[in-house]
């Protein structure tokens, strides 16, 4: 099955900053990556998600990457802010498939 | 719309218990999961299903079982509960290829 992995584990940044995660997935027939934000003691919250026909997607200072041939997929965020931090999860799945693979988490600290 | 509605939000259990945590969706979605999350290891898939009357195996299946009997509810059951099986349990939801909506959440202690 799709093994997913996620770095850094931890990301220290200050307000400001640009902070960039990154995901490794196995499985070549994953076609949809989403990714997560998840706040101390809530549910997981969609942020943004790529889908592997398009190689990059935007959001206001989200933004997220997908290299189909090298496996992986990064989130970039600018202009860090403290309510940014929280812990980011990315994911990988085959469209119509709902068997989803998670990473392990990054947590996020936006220093003010 | 309440979306994804999970009942009990929090359970203590002792080992050998057997319960049932709830999941209902009103939204119409064809597909309905769980997940479970221990520190540092992100969500796990348990089971999920793709409509009434259909569920399949995720990553972490054994020592839980569920059905579907409805488009809107999707519950998972333990057995005979285990300390391992503590963890906080996600259900989610969603139209085929599109995002999981997520509940709130179960946080379940089993001594």
């Amino acid at each position: 099955g799709e093994n997913v992995e996620q770095h850094p584990s931890t990301l220290s940044v200050q307000e400001g900053d640009s902070a960039v995660i990154k995901c490794t997935y196995s499985d070549s027939a994953s076609n949809y990556f989403p990714w997560y934000k998840q706040e101390l003691g809530k549910r997981p919250q969609l942020i943004i998600d790529i889908r592997s026909n398009v190689g990059e997607k935007k959001d206001q200072r989200i933004a997220v990457t997908l290299n189909k041939t090298a496996k992986h997929f990064s989130l970039h965020i600018t202009e860090t802010q403290p309510e940014d931090s929280a812990v980011y999860f990315c994911a990988a799945s085959r469209r119509g498939n709902n068997d989803m693979r998670f990473g392990a988490g990054t947590r996020l600290t936006v220093k003010p | 719309n309440a979306g994804v509605t999970q009942t009990p939000k929090f359970q203590v259990l002792k080992t050998g218990q057997s319960m049932t945590l709830q999941c209902a969706q009103d939204m119409n979605h064809e597909y309905m999961s769980w997940y479970r999350q221990d520190p540092g290891m992100g969500l796990r898939l348990i089971h999920y299903s793709v409509g009434a009357g259909i569920t399949d195996q995720g990553e972490v299946p054994n020592g839980y079982n569920v059905s579907r009997s409805t488009t809107e509810d999707f519950p998972l059951r333990l057995l005979s509960a285990a300390p391992s099986q503590t963890s906080v349990y996600f259900c989610a939801s969603n139209r085929i290829g599109q995002p999981q909506h997520f509940g709130d959440g179960t946080r379940l202690s089993i001594l």
